[in-house]
């Protein structure tokens, strides 16, 4: 596709249960962007995966927080035992190198913890 | 530590009143600062990116100056349909693969 792509675009979960929302960054991008915007919030930093490989998880809230990456492709964010502080947009978001290079947004995930 | 402050928080402007959004950073060694538009519900589109001070960039009603402590979005004549969320990012210091994102401006354009 010609964009970022991200699945599903809405998510209402009861608390506890586990999660898994998924991107499909532009292909060809070797650099794959978790971050998560609470409500009138800024974005949130999660974490960054060059190819497969996840060098800077420093932004994971916590271990229910968990991502995988696949076939320098498709990346999984997974939430375990989810809260109703969980409740965010996640947006993913891609580029062809780190560093400075722009990245590019999916539509974002909504979840609701209820 | 590394961090972006937007101001204002929310801007009414009439369409066609002129004004200016701005972004002040505190990351040491600047590699790039990038303006972003965030409408309601979606992902945040890029706009520009700016590498170094005096640079500037244009699109239609918009244009973005870098100094070396604070960007800023100009808006000429905005219309309705620059209502949105302006957000700046910068690339971090320490890892150069976190991005911070300033809490962004919210435009609102009243016809």
């Amino acid at each position: 596709g010609a964009g970022v792509s991200q699945s599903p675009s809405n998510k209402v979960t009861e608390k506890g249960k586990d999660v898994e929302l998924r991107c499909d960054p532009i292909s060809g991008h070797t650099a794959l962007y978790w971050y998560r915007q609470r409500l009138g919030q800024g974005l949130e930093f999660l974490i960054y995966f060059q190819g497969n490989s996840a060098p800077d998880k420093s932004g994971l809230p916590s271990d229910r927080f968990s991502a995988e990456r696949t076939g320098e492709s498709v990346s999984t964010l997974t939430i375990q035992r989810t809260q109703q502080e969980d409740s965010a947009v996640y947006l993913c978001a891609s580029n062809e190198a780190s560093g400075k290079e722009t990245q590019y947004f999916g539509p974002g995930t909504r979840l609701l913890v209820l | 530590e590394d961090q972006v402050t937007q101001s204002p928080e929310a801007l009414r402007l009439q369409e066609g009143e002129s004004s200016s959004l701005n972004c002040s950073y505190t990351v040491s060694g600047l590699r790039g600062l990038f303006w972003y538009r965030q409408d309601p519900g979606k992902g945040p589109e890029f706009l520009f990116t700016l590498y170094s001070a005096g640079e500037e960039k244009e699109k239609e009603r918009l244009k973005a100056t870098l100094t070396k402590k604070e960007s800023f979005l100009h808006i000429t004549a905005p219309k309705p349909e620059d209502s949105a969320t302006y957000l700046c990012a910068v690339p971090g210091l320490r890892t150069g693969n976190q991005f911070y994102f300033g809490t962004g401006t919210s435009l609102t354009v009243i016809p």
